[in-house]
């Protein structure tokens, strides 16, 4: 069964360092979406991505944080510098065209950790 | 910013009993989802109901839709101690772009 993929699983870093978050959402599916999810609470949308451009980033701490997803396919999400309170869980999920009602597919995640 | 919003936060029950969860929203929506998360893990889509449906069934799920009161109520019978998770309500809002707003989420603990 398709599924997606994100790497690493856990992430710990030191305030004001850079990190990098990778996702490959199912082949074909043309919408891709990073969530973050902090602790106790439901997952919060940070960009929308339609192919290679994107659809929404209202959310996205656009100062620190930035995403691209140059072919397509596959997506970085980057925070340089990370601060203590970016330390949550980004969540990547995506979308086909033939999900006509928006189910979306996540992935397991990335645990970050920040000290 | 979050639109959902499940009650009970927590249930506690015992396997073989029935768990309801219910789900509040603010604004007209296309359709409303619930999502499955066990610990340290991504979200497994559970059911989706359109605004135009009242009753849905998959398996030993059920979940209602009330427009009128802009609530969901999601129905799982005859518990299993794998079913142990957070459950999330998700909406897709009318004249969005196909963006989800999750719900706070639910723990449930079914005890065996």
């Amino acid at each position: 069964e398709a599924e997606v993929a994100q790497s690493p699983r856990y992430k710990i870093t030191e305030k004001s360092q850079a990190v990098a978050f990778w996702c490959d959402p199912i082949s074909g599916h043309a919408t891709l979406y990073w969530y973050r999810q902090i602790l106790g609470q439901g997952p919060e949308l940070l960009v929308q991505f339609q192919d290679e451009s994107v659809v929404d980033d209202s959310q996205l701490p656009k100062d620190r944080f930035s995403a691209e997803r140059l072919k397509g396919v596959d997506s970085t999400l980057k925070i340089q510098p990370a601060e203590l309170g970016d330390s949550a869980m980004y969540l990547c999920a995506s979308r086909g065209p033939a999900d006509s009602y928006n189910e979306q597919f996540f992935g397991p995640g990335t645990r970050l950790t920040v000290l | 910013s979050q639109q959902g919003e499940e009650d009970p936060q927590a249930l506690s029950i015992q396997e073989g009993e029935n768990a309801t969860m219910n789900c509040s929203y603010k604004t007209s929506i296309n359709n409303l989802q619930w999502y499955r998360q066990n610990s340290g893990r991504g979200l497994v889509h559970l059911i989706l109901i359109r605004s135009n449906e009242r009753e849905k069934h998959s398996g030993r799920l059920r979940v209602t839709l009330d427009t009128s009161k802009k609530s969901s109520s999601l129905l799982i019978t005859a518990s299993r101690a794998a079913d142990t998770a957070s459950y999330f309500c998700a909406t897709d809002a009318q004249g969005g772009s196909e963006k989800l707003v999750f719900g706070k989420g639910m723990k449930l603990t079914v005890n065996p």
